[in-house]
């Protein structure tokens, strides 16, 4: 089946400085990638869209300069958390599509982001 | 707006009891439904998923799902629960309709817990 690999599985960082999440479709082609935010004890929030090649599309109250996106090709995307601090401290989760059905929605295994 | 509820926040079951996790939401045409485990610091499992035709919808780990247009519910049910079902239940929604680009809504969540 469809498998997403998501690297790293947790990171700890400095105040200030910048952290890149990966997010690999290992057997198929991701057209669409999704970021996922979750908090302790609270549902999966969605981040941003992006698909190959273009811009990612931003949920209300995201900051794109903070959280960069980029989807370089058919089976990479990558997270970065600039300038990070401890209220960026979460749960990164990464989904990816292959085509426009819903029936491919797969997720990575997560990355725990903590922000010393 | 589109919207997904899981009334219930935390449940708790004996091992070898019957349980059933309650989902609503609210679309203006029924929407693509979904369930998805997540243990402790991990990614989401699928559980099973509705698209259209048969309303009881089997899935993996022994949970069933039953759609019901008149209620707008989608809940997930188990006969017998074990021990390691202990986890995090996630519905979600998805709807080709729902303006601008796709994606994937999730309720809050339901904590299950299971007593030996």
């Amino acid at each position: 089946g469809a498998v997403v690999s998501q690297h790293p599985s947790w990171v700890i960082c400095k105040s200030g400085t910048s952290v890149k999440i990966e997010c690999r479709s290992l057997d198929f082609q991701a057209t669409t990638m999704f970021w996922y935010r979750q908090f302790p004890k609270q549902s999966l929030m969605l981040m941003a869209t992006s698909n190959e090649g273009s811009k990612a599309t931003y949920e209300q109250g995201v900051e794109k300069d903070k959280f960069l996106i980029n989807h370089a090709s058919l089976t990479l995307s990558t997270l970065t958390v600039t300038s990070a601090h401890p209220e960026d401290s979460s749960f990164y989760i990464c989904s990816a599509r292959g085509g426009d059905s819903p029936r491919g929605y797969t997720f990575g295994s997560g990355t725990r982001l903590t922000v010393v | 707006a589109q919207s997904v509820t899981q009334p219930d926040i935390h449940i708790t079951v004996s091992e070898g009891a019957s349980l059933e996790l309650r989902c609503n939401y609210s679309y203006g045409a029924t929407p693509y439904l979904f369930w998805y485990v997540q243990s402790p610091g991990q990614g989401l499992q699928l559980l099973l998923k509705y698209f259209s035709g048969d309303t009881l919808v089997q899935g993996i780990k022994g949970f069933e799902a039953e759609f019901k247009r008149s209620q707008s519910s989608f809940n997930l049910r188990k006969p017998s629960v074990h021990w390691s079902d202990a986890a995090e239940y996630f519905c979600a929604a998805y709807s080709q309709f729902s303006g601008g680009y796709n994606k994937l809504i999730f309720g809050a969540g339901t904590r299950l817990a299971v007593h030996p």
